[in-house]
């Protein structure tokens, strides 16, 4: 059972440069979210989606993209990183609903120099 | 968005049992209680979730108040893994913004 798969695992960038976090889940879920998580604090909602071609905004979306064109992706683009955004990212999904289990993936730290 | 308040710690001995508390002055109607907890280098995890009635499982058991405005979260039997950071979030109904946000949490520390 796969569940919520992110990568990269680990990511290095410069100031400036753009890349993208990859989720992908293979439990047909409608609902798939970003978080971040910066050192002793909790999450922080990014971007959610509550199904394909649908997403919006949630706590802490500025410098980041978000497209939902397949139920199982949910990528997530930083547009020119900074350090700030030096975090580590969760991915995660769940049925749409009030009842869902979120799944989380393992993560992707990254740093941004 | 209805929001959730939690002591930012709290500790307990083994074995013994801890009751974590969470208040939901604003809940709605519909709004669904859930508790994750977060152990230390790992993704959240899901414990459990309620409406109105108490519920248990494996893991734990929530208590949630009449009035809905506060729950808490039962471990029966604190063992040194469940020293982790546990939240308490209110997800809304499909047609309004259905996202969880997860907020601080509470610090369990479970003192051997």
């Amino acid at each position: 059972n796969a569940g919520v798969t992110q990568t990269p695992k680990f990511q290095v960038l410069k100031t400036g440069q753009s890349m993208t976090l990859q989720c992908a889940q293979d439990m047909n879920h409608e609902y798939m979210s970003w978080y971040r998580q910066d050192p002793g604090m909790g999450l922080r909602l990014i971007h959610y989606s509550v199904g394909a071609g649908i997403t919006d905004q949630g706590e802490v979306p500025n410098g980041y993209n978000v497209s939902r064109s397949t139920t199982e992706d949910f990528p997530l683009r930083l547009l020119s990183a900074a350090p700030s955004q030096t975090s580590v990212y969760f991915c995660a999904s769940s049925t749409s609903g009030t009842t869902g289990e979120l799944f989380f993936g393992e993560g992707s730290r990254l740093t941004v120099l | 968005d209805a929001k959730t308040t939690q002591p930012n710690s709290m500790e307990s001995n083994e074995e013994e049992p801890v009751h974590l508390p969470c208040n939901h002055s604003t809940i709605s109607g519909t709004d669904y209680i859930h508790w994750y907890r977060q152990l230390p280098s790992q993704g959240p995890e899901y414990v459990i979730h309620g409406l109105t009635s108490n519920v248990n499982n494996r893991m734990a058991s929530l208590a949630i108040a009449e009035d809905r405005k506060s729950s808490t979260l039962i471990l029966h039997r604190a063992t040194l893994r469940d020293a982790a950071v546990y939240y308490c979030i209110l997800r809304e109904p499909f047609y309004n913004n259905n996202d969880m946000r997860f907020g601080a949490g509470t610090r369990l520390t479970v003192k051997p």
